[in-house]
């Protein structure tokens, strides 16, 4: 079956050490995204990407990174400049219309110990 | 700027009892809407969307919205609620840029 596979679905991260939060589809989708979830805060768009090698900075973007080397592949790395990083992150997937609707995976919970 | 919100941070309801979760947005140009719902530790699984059309939305699991341009809302609404509809609720709005712009979401807590 198709969808968004995230890994891992938890993760401890020591103060100063970066860490990379993945993000898989085989929905055939060209664009993908990465959100941030804070209770009562919503979702805060941190990048997102329409293409292959191309990508954007959202709302939230200091202290984040990505790459989008490949179609299926938009991993999210949270980087010792981040001030406050432990969050519940959601990556999500689209096809070039809007219409259609966002694709969730299942998130990954970063603490940061 | 787009913006959406939604006024109810949470929301109890007893079980069988109708329920709406209230959303408003703020846009200068036509929008596509969208409802989805988060189960607990879960990503969020698409309820509903309108595009165009006819403004009475139904979607999955008996859940139903309106679009009303003129008070710029587009409600959720279900007759008869579960426990299982216990889950958090959120309204998102698009321009046609599929960057979506989301509520903060509505806790509904539906009570035996």
């Amino acid at each position: 079956d198709g969808g968004i596979t995230q890994s891992p679905k938890y993760l401890f991260r020591k103060e100063g050490q970066n860490v990379t939060l993945s993000c898989e589809q085989n929905l055939n989708h060209d664009a993908m995204y990465w959100y941030r979830q804070d209770p009562g805060q919503g979702l805060r768009l941190i990048y997102y990407s329409q293409i292959v090698n191309d990508f954007q900075k959202g709302d939230i973007a200091e202290g984040y990174s990505v790459s989008r080397e490949k179609k299926e592949s938009f991993p999210l790395t949270v980087t010792s400049a981040q001030k406050n990083p432990t969050a519940f992150y959601l990556c999500a997937s689209s096809m070039v219309e809007a219409a259609y609707g966002y694709t969730f995976g299942s998130g990954t919970r970063l603490t940061v110990v | 700027a787009q913006s959406v919100t939604q006024l109810d941070s949470q929301v109890p309801v007893f079980e069988e009892a109708p329920v709406e979760l209230r959303c408003n947005y703020s846009s200068s140009v036509s929008v596509y809407l969208f409802w989805y719902v988060q189960y607990p530790n879960q990503g969020l699984q698409l309820l509903l969307k309108y595009l165009s059309g006819s403004t009475l939305v139904k979607g999955i699991n008996g859940f139903e919205a309106e679009f009303n341009k003129s008070q710029t809302s587009f409600h959720l609404r279900k007759p008869s609620v579960h426990i299982s509809d216990t889950a958090e609720y959120f309204c998102a709005v698009d321009s046609g840029t599929y960057k979506y712009i989301f509520g903060t979401g509505t806790r509904l807590k539906v009570l035996a």
